[in-house]
């Protein structure tokens, strides 16, 4: 069973420029998640979607990030325009049904932002 | 709002050693908590998902044992091996996964 995909895998960028991660979670899983994680610390969830809508983003700061999920499939999380703190390691997991379910976790995306 | 602390922070241990990594949450209504394995630059691998209903789960040398009224979780390492050195993230699920800060783990040969 092929694993979570997640790319770029590293990604420098200056303050206030855009910058955008692709997430492939595992074939038929149902809930995908992006996570934060900043150095010396746990993984924070920024927006967790049910196939195609919107569960929870109650941590995703929305005046400058964005994320969607186009058919239930892939997704992209987006930042724009990015500040000094966003710099931190990005995170995608799947499910199978349920937040409750296990989670499977991609590689990550390390974002520095200079 | 659930608060998970992980203690301690960093632990090197010789190579055979028994060893325990301590979880504590505030909020005692969970679903699971779950443990995971997080390798340098590398995503979180999930070790051990213990139900709310359960009092421990064992996965060869790894024991993880759960009381949900102290808002407790420890995970035993038998026997600890190099290969085991990362960082170990405990995770409550409530209505969400909240983790914590995570132990980093040096098993020295």
């Amino acid at each position: 069973e092929a694993g979570v995909a997640q790319s770029p895998r590293y990604k420098i960028i200056e303050k206030r420029q855009s910058v955008a991660f692709w997430c492939n979670p595992i074939s038929g899983h149902a809930t995908l998640y992006w996570y934060q994680q900043i150095l010396g610390q746990g993984p924070k969830l920024l927006i967790q979607f049910q196939n195609n809508g919107v569960v929870d983003d109650s941590q995703l700061p929305k005046d400058r990030f964005s994320a969607e999920r186009l058919k239930g499939v892939d997704s992209t999380l987006k930042i724009q325009p990015a500040k000094l703190e966003d710099s931190a390691v990005y995170l995608c997991a799947s499910s199978h049904v349920t937040g409750t379910d296990t989670q499977y976790f991609g590689p990550g995306t390390r974002l520095t932002v200079l | 709002k659930q608060e998970v602390t992980q203690i301690p922070a960093a632990l090197s241990v010789p190579e055979g050693e028994n060893l325990v990594l301590n979880c504590s949450f505030t909020d005692s209504a969970i679903y699971n908590l779950q443990w995971f394995r997080q390798d340098p630059g590398k995503g979180l691998t999930s070790l051990l998902l213990i139900q709310s209903s359960q009092r421990e789960q064992t996965s060869g040398r790894l024991n993880a044992s759960l009381d949900k009224s102290s808002g407790r979780s420890t995970l035993y390492i038998a026997a600890s091996q190099p290969g085991d050195s990362a960082t170990y993230l405990c995770a409550v699920i409530s209505n969400q996964f909240y983790f914590g800060t995570g132990t980093s783990l040096t098993v020295i040969p």
